[in-house]
């Protein structure tokens, strides 16, 4: 297996750009969910998911869109990146609400 | 809310020496925990865990009991290596409440190791 997969590793945005960062996971795990880290600041959490076609906003939603069209997928779309977007971003998924996650590599993003 | 307190660092030890790392935490039930470890340049892991009351999470030598009454879920390790150097953070989930599962991170302690 796997695990979970991110795409791009690295991505430089101008200001204003749109993109789309990939997120697939092979465990069928029905929960994934994205996360920002920013320095010395731990994990927020973006927007989760509980299962396909099901998503719900975290912590720090605004700037971003997701979709959950089939159980392996979970994309984070970026639309008019901002310099506060500037983060890495770390996709996880798990079996339930309450047990472990399982992190993803995470993809760089800078924005100029 | 709930939330998770760990203690600034960075922590520099030199390597066989012990390490504790405090976490506490606020929630309103009866939450899980966890610490995790990200090693540079990747993901974050699972490191170890404990479900309920007074349980111990251990794995490759590092421990943690879950405190009810303190509110802790303190990280320990006898003896440290160079490899251990890391950023570990601990983490809650709650079953029930406010956070409707997702879990709750503190800021992370960074560990550097020296030979």
């Amino acid at each position: 297996n796997a695990g979970v997969t991110q795409t791009p590793k690295f991505r430089i945005l101008k200001i204003g750009q749109s993109m789309t960062l990939q997120c697939t996971q092979d465990m069928n795990h029905n929960y994934m969910y994205w996360y920002r880290q920013d320095p010395g600041m731990g994990l927020k959490l973006i927007y989760y998911s509980v299962g396909a076609g099901i998503t719900d906003k975290g912590e720090v939603p605004n700037g971003y869109n997701v979709s959950r069209s089939t159980t392996e997928d979970f994309p984070l779309r970026l639309e008019l990146a901002a310099p506060s977007q500037t983060s890495v971003y770390f996709c996880a998924s798990g079996t339930s609400g309450y047990n472990e996650q399982f992190f993803g590599p995470g993809t760089r993003l800078t924005v100029l | 809310g709930n939330s998770v307190t760990q203690m600034e660092g960075p922590v520099t030890l030199s390597e066989e020496a012990f390490l504790t790392i405090n976490c506490t935490y606020t929630a309103t039930g009866y939450p899980s925990l966890f610490w995790y470890v990200q090693y540079p340049g990747e993901g974050l892991q699972l490191l170890l865990k404990a479900t309920k009351a007074d349980d111990k999470g251990s794995n490759k030598g590092f421990e943690a009991t879950y405190r009810k009454e303190t509110t802790s879920f303190h990280l320990e390790k006898g003896s440290v290596q160079v490899s251990d150097s890391a950023v570990y953070f601990c983490a809650l989930s709650e079953r029930y409440g406010g956070s409707q599962g997702n879990l709750i991170f503190g800021k992370g302690t960074k560990l550097s190791v020296k030979p």
